[in-house]
């Protein structure tokens, strides 16, 4: 079964550090794989997605990810933190089966940054 | 333009009662989804709709959740005889078609609070 496994449940970084949030998918074909953020009280806004290609992809914010098929694993990673990051951040890859478009979403990883 | 909404943004219920909530996808959107986000399971799919029906309703966690959508748009999920775990965010999505793949973004309401005492 598909399934998404974010191992960092909560994380906190200093303002203008760098970050790196991990990703693990498990998924029979090549994924569409993507990274949501949720501010306090909103919704999930969508930060970046893979679908094919470079593997490489930019996203909102500043924000990038690389897609590693070796590893299964899909990384979000920004140079330079800033304290507006701080949000909860689900990686997510689009279910296979029945052509539907829903979404399996990890646990989350909570982000704090620092003053 | 406007985005998805969803109403009531919170909603605190007695066990046993029942509730509705609704979702307004964006104007055209002809998929609408439905998640839920509870701090014990996570972010889960609950039921999938393409126009007015609902092919994919795998997600529904027991007979006493249902939905329904009505003139491809406006879409409703109840649920009877609520009990505490079904205390949660109720998240409703929309997409341009149906099917995902690259050009079909999901586009996220801010969820309605359940609170079941």
């Amino acid at each position: 079964a598909q399934s998404v496994t974010q191992p960092d449940i909560h994380i906190t970084v200093s303002e203008g550090a760098s970050l790196e949030l991990r990703c693990n998918y498990s998924y029979g074909a090549t994924p569409y794989l993507f990274w949501y953020v949720q501010s306090p009280g909103q919704g999930l806004q969508l930060l970046l997605k893979y679908f094919s290609g470079d593997t490489l992809v930019q996203g909102i914010k500043g924000f990038e990810a690389e897609f590693k098929r070796s590893q299964s694993s899909f990384n979000l990673r920004k140079p330079s933190v800033h304290w507006s990051d701080a949000a909860e951040y689900f990686c997510a890859v689009e279910s296979g089966s029945g052509n539907t478009g829903k979404l399996i979403f990890g646990q989350g990883t909570t982000l704090q940054v620092k003053p | 333009g406007a985005g998805v909404s969803q109403s009531p943004s919170n909603k605190v219920t007695e066990k046993g009662k029942d509730v509705e909530l609704r979702c307004d996808p964006i104007s055209g959107h002809t998929a609408l989804y439905w998640y839920r986000q509870s701090l014990g399971q996570g972010l889960e799919f609950l039921i999938y709709f393409q126009g007015n029906s609902a092919p994919d309703k795998s997600g529904l966690p027991s007979d006493r959740f249902s939905a329904e959508r009505t003139g491809g748009s406006v879409s409703t999920l109840t649920i009877q005889r609520t009990q505490q775990e079904d205390s949660a965010v109720y998240l409703c999505a929309s997409s341009r078609t149906s099917g995902g793949g690259p050009y079909n973004e999901q586009f996220f309401g801010p969820g309605t609070r359940l609170t079941v005492l």
